[in-house]
């Protein structure tokens, strides 16, 4: 039982460049998310889904792009990089509003 | 909408110490609140949460929080600091489930 994993760990991106941050569960949850944390800012919610092919916007959804067309995966997509997306992007999941389980990170820098 | 506030960016205790880590909450409605533990270059693991069963909630590795509603609180402490308790916290709050908002982090130092 692997729980939440993402790829890839670190990534360095140009301005302007795209790529796409994969996050996979194994835990049959229906609810998944994605964070960035900024240092001294906590987690920031990115975008969410409470269940394949539905998604919602968090607090901080611009720049960003979300699909689940499966339960198991929750990409994320960043179509035209930016400085400011300079972070370490976390993705969780969970049972409605049980606990959320998170992946390792995969830290982003854009230069 | 919610939001916790944590006071204090960094905390330092000495080992066998009492830890104590501040949480407060703004809830229109009654909240579930929760602490995570993030070690470096992890991902943040659960420590305990409050569901409304009771007020004292008792996490994983000795650490417990109280819930007070008079006091919008729900401190973290642990009564005597372990060398690996030395880690950053995160208090949340959530309503709906789809909306966890997150303190900024304590960063807790043990010195020996």
């Amino acid at each position: 039982n692997a729980g939440v994993t993402q790829t890839p760990k670190f990534r360095i991106l140009k301005i302007g460049q795209s790529m796409t941050l994969q996050c996979t569960q194994d835990m049959n949850h229906n609810y998944m998310y994605w964070y960035r944390q900024d240092p001294g800012m906590g987690l920031k919610l990115i975008y969410y889904s409470v269940g394949a092919g539905i998604t919602d916007k968090g607090e901080v959804p611009n720049g960003y792009n979300v699909s689940r067309s499966t339960t198991e995966d929750f990409p994320l997509r960043l179509e035209l990089a930016a400085p400011s997306q300079t972070s370490v992007y976390f993705c969780a999941s969970s049972q409605v509003t049980d606990t959320q389980y998170f992946g390792p990170g995969t830290r982003l820098t854009v230069l | 909408a919610q939001s916790v506030t944590q006071l204090g960016s960094h905390v330092s205790v000495s080992e066998g110490a009492l830890v104590l880590l501040r949480c407060n909450y703004s809830s229109s409605v009654p909240p579930y609140l929760f602490w995570y533990v993030q070690y470096p270059n992890q991902g943040l693991q659960l420590l305990l949460k409050y569901t409304s069963a009771a007020t004292l909630v008792k996490g994983i590795n000795g650490f417990e929080a109280e819930f007070k509603k008079s006091e919008t609180s729900f401190h973290l402490t642990k009564p005597s600091a372990h060398m690996s308790d030395a880690a950053e916290y995160f208090c949340a709050v959530s309503v709906t489930g789809n909306d966890m908002r997150f303190g900024a982090g304590t960063r807790l130092t043990v010195k020996p």
